[in-house]
């Protein structure tokens, strides 16, 4: 169970368009999800937090006109990398949980992660 | 820089022990925990610590807490060679929110 699944897990694309991921949790409903993003060597940084049919709550420095994301289902939210650059080249991973607000353990279900370059 | 820090690699022996190390910062963590990533997986719990217990254990897992100095370490007994993963270390910062270190990659030889 908690088995949450991210498409595409690769993409290349080209500087200037726009990607977007989806995040599914498939066996369970997710009122909360997060996105991720993390460098080579360096630790996942939390990006923004949905949770469904509400706006995302981004972190400081990430820029929300950049990075939209939607969480329209209990099951699917999407991040869209628009007008990326290769500087946005970098492997984002999602998580889900069942409990909107304060959960009681943290925990998270993550998804394997999409690595997205952009040339 | 960051708030949790780890080293980045470790290699063992199998059938040794292994431990991995983790500095925190947050004094006001809630939980800490220790998730293990294997290739083309998502990241798993594998283990959580509540803040004011000083040991875990968990079969072959033993987490260990030292809140005076912000150190969370995990013992793995007996390693195989299935435990080859990547594991994260993380504080919870806030309700819900996750910090992560940079991730160990154990790497275990026969």
């Amino acid at each position: 169970g908690a088995v949450v699944s991210q498409h595409p897990s690769w993409v290349i694309c080209k500087s200037g368009t726009s990607v977007k991921i989806e995040c599914r949790s498939l066996d369970f409903q997710a009122t909360t999800m997060f996105w991720y993003r993390q460098f080579p060597k360096q630790s996942l940084m939390l990006m923004a937090t949905s949770n469904e049919g509400s706006k995302a709550t981004y972190e400081q420095g990430v820029e929300k006109d950049k990075f939209l994301i939607n969480h329209a289902s209990l099951t699917l939210s999407t991040l869209t990398v628009t007008s990326a650059h290769p500087e946005d080249s970098s492997f984002y991973i999602c998580s889900a949980s069942t409990i909107a607000g304060g959960l009681v353990l943290d925990e998270q279900y993550f998804g394997p992660g999409t690595r997205l370059t952009v040339t | 820089g960051e708030d949790v820090e780890q080293s980045l690699f470790l290699s063992v022996r199998e059938g040794d022990s292994s431990v991995i190390n983790c500095t925190y910062t947050d004094s006001s963590s809630t939980y800490l925990y220790w998730y293990k990533q294997e290739p083309g997986a998502g990241l798993q719990l594998l283990t959580y610590i509540f803040s004011n217990m000083d040991m875990k254990q968990d079969q072959r897992l033993t987490v260990l807490l030292n809140k005076k100095d912000k150190h969370l370490s995990l013992r793995i007994a007996d390693t195989q060679t299935g435990d080859s993963a990547i594991y994260f270390c993380a504080e919870s910062i806030g309700d819900y929110k996750l910090s992560f270190g940079a991730g160990t990659t154990v790497t275990v030889r026969a």
